[in-house]
């Protein structure tokens, strides 16, 4: 199994530009995760999706940010535009079952995002 | 204030130890996930709590739901145990997940 997979691993971008992270989850779970990782605020979820539908998305920080989930093999997080604020890590993860609370998480390796 | 709170921050130790990561959190929670990030980056889910006790290996986690903590234990440690530990701990009121900050455990061969 090829575990979650994200990309690009590494983005480095200019404040104000457009960027878009993928992620790609286990085949056959079901939730969907998106995270973010500074060393100011620690982990922190962004938002949730079950079966496609995003269930909580009240971490996503501001209007600046969106995320979809076209299919049940696919996930985008979008920041349009970017600050330097957003440099971080942004971690996707996949569990199989609906619960977001009960169900293992597998987390991909991450995308790491420099706005300068 | 931090709704979860890890102890001890940072961690050093010697190969063979006895180790304990404490997670205190104030919030009403359905549940408390532990997770290991590696030095690369990489994060694995550990355990997922809800009452007592689990055990993986020479990984041991504790809850006791009425003090509101947990503990990670691991036994007869290996310097591939070197990593950050971060608790999660699931609110039953906010239905939203409290980090804590991560100990960084570091074992010496």
């Amino acid at each position: 199994d090829a575990g979650v997979i994200q990309s690009p691993r590494h983005e480095v971008t200019e404040m104000g530009q457009e960027v878009t992270l993928r992620c790609k989850p286990i085949s056959g779970h079901n939730s969907l995760f998106w995270y973010r990782q500074t060393m100011m605020r620690g982990l922190e979820l962004l938002i949730y999706f079950n079966n496609n539908v995003p269930i909580d998305d009240s971490g996503m920080p501001e209007d600046r940010f969106s995320a979809k989930m076209p299919n049940a093999s696919f996930s985008t997080l979008k920041i349009q535009p970017s600050e330097p604020r957003d440099s971080a890590v942004y971690f996707c993860a996949s569990s199989l079952g609906p619960s977001r609370v009960y169900n293992e998480q597998f987390f991909g390796p991450g995308t790491r995002l420099t706005v300068l | 204030k931090n709704e979860v709170e890890q102890s001890p921050q940072n961690l050093t130790a010697q190969e063979g130890e006895f180790i304990t990561i404490n997670c205190s959190y104030s919030v009403g929670i359905s549940a408390l996930h532990w997770l290991q990030q590696h030095p690369g980056g990489g994060i694995v889910s550990l355990f997922m709590l809800s009452s007592g006790k689990k055990k993986h290996g020479r990984l041991i986690a504790t809850i006791n739901i009425q003090e509101k903590h947990s503990s990670l234990h691991i036994t007869a440690s290996h310097p591939r145990d070197s990593a950050v530990y971060i608790c999660a701990a699931y609110s039953n009121t906010g239905n939203q997940f409290y980090f804590g900050t991560g100990t960084s455990l570091t074992v010496i061969p």
